[in-house]
């Protein structure tokens, strides 16, 4: 079984500044893709960032950039001068083949951007 | 983004009533999903669909039952639903099951109240 680990249930951050979401997660698999997803107050799921796991650099998406270890198993995301409109939860995903054709999600990260 | 429509948005329904929610897409994605949201749980998937008469189980799948008539629709039914099946049900959609095609679209999903 594929687990997904995220262990800041809330976390704040001034606007500006640069915080880092930290997640880290389970297979057996080679070959997996990774996620980080945003669910502001409106309840949408917004794909923020991914990361092929056969790829060692390390995706970058405007201001989200993440630090994928794939030796430990961890797959952080960085966001860089935050927003107010940054201020949602925060899931990490994986997604791996074999015969579990499915995605696993953290729990997920409450992130707040204070003024 | 994604046209995903789910409906419908929220409802309110007593112990023991059947529910049926409904997910209609207008991409022509092959693979269709039915997660539903809990605090301190993330997502987990109920359902998910690879065509047209096509599903299969999730990781929570009890309680639950799916169909797919036409491949831009997905329903989630419940055949009695208890208290414990209160949640947020997303539906989500997928061009095929692996990885690069990933993520998944979702919608902006349903908030179910049992009572």
């Amino acid at each position: 079984a594929q687990t997904v680990t995220q262990s800041q249930p809330e976390m704040s951050v001034q606007e500006a500044e640069t915080v880092t979401l930290s997640c880290t997660y389970d297979t057996s698999e080679s070959n997996y893709y990774l996620f980080w997803y945003k669910q502001p107050p409106s309840r949408q799921m917004i794909l923020v960032i991914r990361q092929e796991a056969y790829k060692q650099q390390n995706a970058t998406e405007n201001r989200f950039s993440v630090n994928f270890q794939k030796a430990a198993k961890s797959f952080s995301l960085k966001i860089s001068d935050s927003q107010l409109g940054d201020t949602a939860m925060y899931f990490c995903a994986l997604f791996s083949g074999g015969s579990n054709y499915k995605l696993t999600f953290g729990k997920g990260t409450l992130l707040t951007v204070n003024p | 983004d994604a046209g995903i429509t789910q409906s419908p948005r929220h409802k309110v329904t007593e112990t023991g009533t059947p529910v049926t929610l409904r997910c209609h897409q207008t991409e022509n994605h092959r693979y269709m999903y039915w997660y539903r949201q809990d605090p301190g749980h993330g997502l987990r998937l109920i359902h998910y669909s690879y065509g047209v008469k096509d599903t299969d189980k999730g990781e929570v799948s009890d309680g639950y039952s799916v169909s797919r008539s036409k491949t831009e629709d997905f329903l989630l039914t419940l055949e009695s639903a208890t208290s414990s099946q209160t949640s947020v049900y997303f539906c989500a959609i997928s061009a095929d099951s692996w990885g690069p095609n990933q993520p998944q679209h979702f919608g902006d999903g349903t908030r179910l109240s049992i009572l």
